[in-house]
């Protein structure tokens, strides 16, 4: 089974510039986080969707990310316009619905490079 | 204070050896606990959860006290595939199922 995908895996861009990030969860699962590692610091929760309804956006920085999941399938982040600061690594995660405990399980992130 | 601390280490043991990783977490409500592996330039996977009667997976022994507010991760006979950043990762109570993570700590295995 094809765990979770990210396009693309390296990002490299100017300042002011707009970079939209991919996800595709694993089939099946609800729900889909988003999250980032900023260099020397820890991995940081950005949102959280359930299908296609954002449940939490407490996480997001400011009002330059976007993130959507039209349809409840793929998610898309979008940073417009890129500043320096935004430069990372940008996790997806998803996990299935249900009570109890459900895995997290993580792409190999995208690797953002704002110059 | 970080919700989740971490000694970054690095820690460089022989193979062999036993180490043991120590993480504290402010939130005295938080109900999960976990530790995650993560490979140089991958992703994070989950290595094993953290219950209060604590929890052993082969050579790995996990350990929760809730009074102190104190996750630990024993290795035993360490291999040098153990080579990794092992990440402390706690549940915050509520509905919301967002994970915060500590910072890492830093293991080799040196043969």
């Amino acid at each position: 089974e094809a765990g979770v995908t990210q396009f693309p895996s390296h990002s490299v861009i100017e300042k002011g510039q707009t970079v939209t990030l991919r996800c595709d969860p694993i089939s099946g699962h609800d729900n889909l986080y988003w999250y980032r590692r900023v260099m020397g610091k820890e991995i940081k929760f950005l949102l959280h969707f359930v299908k296609e309804s954002k449940q939490d956006e407490s996480g997001m920085p400011n009002n330059r990310f976007l993130a959507e999941r039209t349809g409840g399938t793929y998610s898309t982040l979008k940073v417009q316009p890129a500043e320096l600061e935004d430069s990372g690594v940008y996790f997806c995660a998803s996990s299935q619905s249900g009570g109890g405990f459900n895995e997290q399980f993580f792409g190999p992130g995208t690797r953002l490079t704002v110059l | 204070r970080k919700e989740v601390e971490q000694d970054p280490g690095p820690f460089n043991v022989p193979e062999g050896a036993t180490v043991a990783f120590n993480c504290t977490y402010s939130n005295s409500a938080s109900q999960s606990f976990f530790w995650y592996r993560q490979d140089c330039r991958k992703e994070p996977k989950l290595l094993m959860s953290v219950y209060s009667s604590g929890n052993e997976d082969g050579r790995f022994t996990a350990q929760l006290n809730r009074a102190s507010q104190y996750i630990s991760l024993l290795i035993r006979d360490s291999k040098l595939s153990d080579s990794a950043t092992y990440l402390c990762v706690v549940k915050m109570p509520g509905s919301a199922r967002q994970l915060t993570f500590g910072s890492g700590t830093q293991l080799t295995v040196l043969p």
